[in-house]
């Protein structure tokens, strides 16, 4: 089955300094990966996702990530923190052909942004 | 974009009791929704997937007879959570798909908190 695995639970940057939350996939066959932001007592917001097109995916609030297939990874980055962008994100993974969009989330990571 | 809610955002209850949580697509029809339940500080673990007209399909581990799922209309699905008890309190998440395949979007609601007391 395929799964996402996030490296750190928690990451702490300083406003202005770049982003980077880490997550690797697990799948056989070629998968749709999201990322999503979730906020205190809120349900989700969709960053941005990789459904097998362009490798460089660029979402909103100037998040951006790449899926790299020789490493399993789709790591997301944004060149200079907020405030605001401190929150709880999440990878996710699904097989569309296989799954539908029943997606299979890692465990999160806690983004801290300090002034 | 399209629009996912929730009801009700947040509900206290008695042990024992039925709680019912309504997840509605308010502008698209949705021939698939998914429940997730989150545990503080966890990520969202995939309860059920439910396609209008027919029987859900439960994960692993989830009971079905006490997490009742019904996907009546392409616009509403229900979540009852019957007889709960303390550790049924969680965050439940329903997300609706526009399309069971791969053309298909996902839209997630607000979240619905159930504490039982």
């Amino acid at each position: 089955a395929q799964s996402v695995t996030q490296l750190g639970s928690h990451v702490s940057v300083s406003e202005g300094a770049l982003v980077l939350l880490r997550c690797n996939y697990s799948s056989s066959v070629p998968p749709y990966l999201f990322w999503y932001v979730q906020y205190p007592n809120q349900g989700l917001q969709l960053l941005l996702k990789y459904t097998s097109a362009a490798t460089l995916v660029k979402g909103i609030n100037g998040f951006e990530a790449e899926f790299k297939k020789s490493e399993t990874s789709f790591h997301l980055t944004k060149p200079s923190a907020h405030m605001s962008d401190a929150a709880e994100y999440f990878c996710a993974v699904t097989i569309p052909q296989t799954s539908g969009y029943a997606l299979n989330f890692g465990k999160g990571t806690s983004l801290l942004v300090t002034p | 974009g399209a629009v996912v809610s929730q009801h009700p955002s947040r509900v206290i209850c008695k042990s024992g009791t039925s709680v019912k949580i309504e997840c509605r697509s308010l502008d698209f029809q949705a021939t698939t929704m998914f429940w997730y339940r989150q545990f503080p500080k966890q990520s969202l673990m995939l309860m059920a997937t439910s396609n209008e007209g027919s029987k859900a399909t439960y994960e692993q581990g989830v009971e079905k007879d006490k997490f009742l799922i019904n996907h009546a209309s392409l616009t509403l699905s229900t979540l009852t959570v019957t007889s709960a008890h303390p550790e049924d309190s969680s965050f439940y998440i329903c997300s609706a798909s526009t399309s069971g395949g791969s053309t298909g979007e996902l839209f997630f609601g607000e979240g619905s908190r159930l504490t039982v007391l």
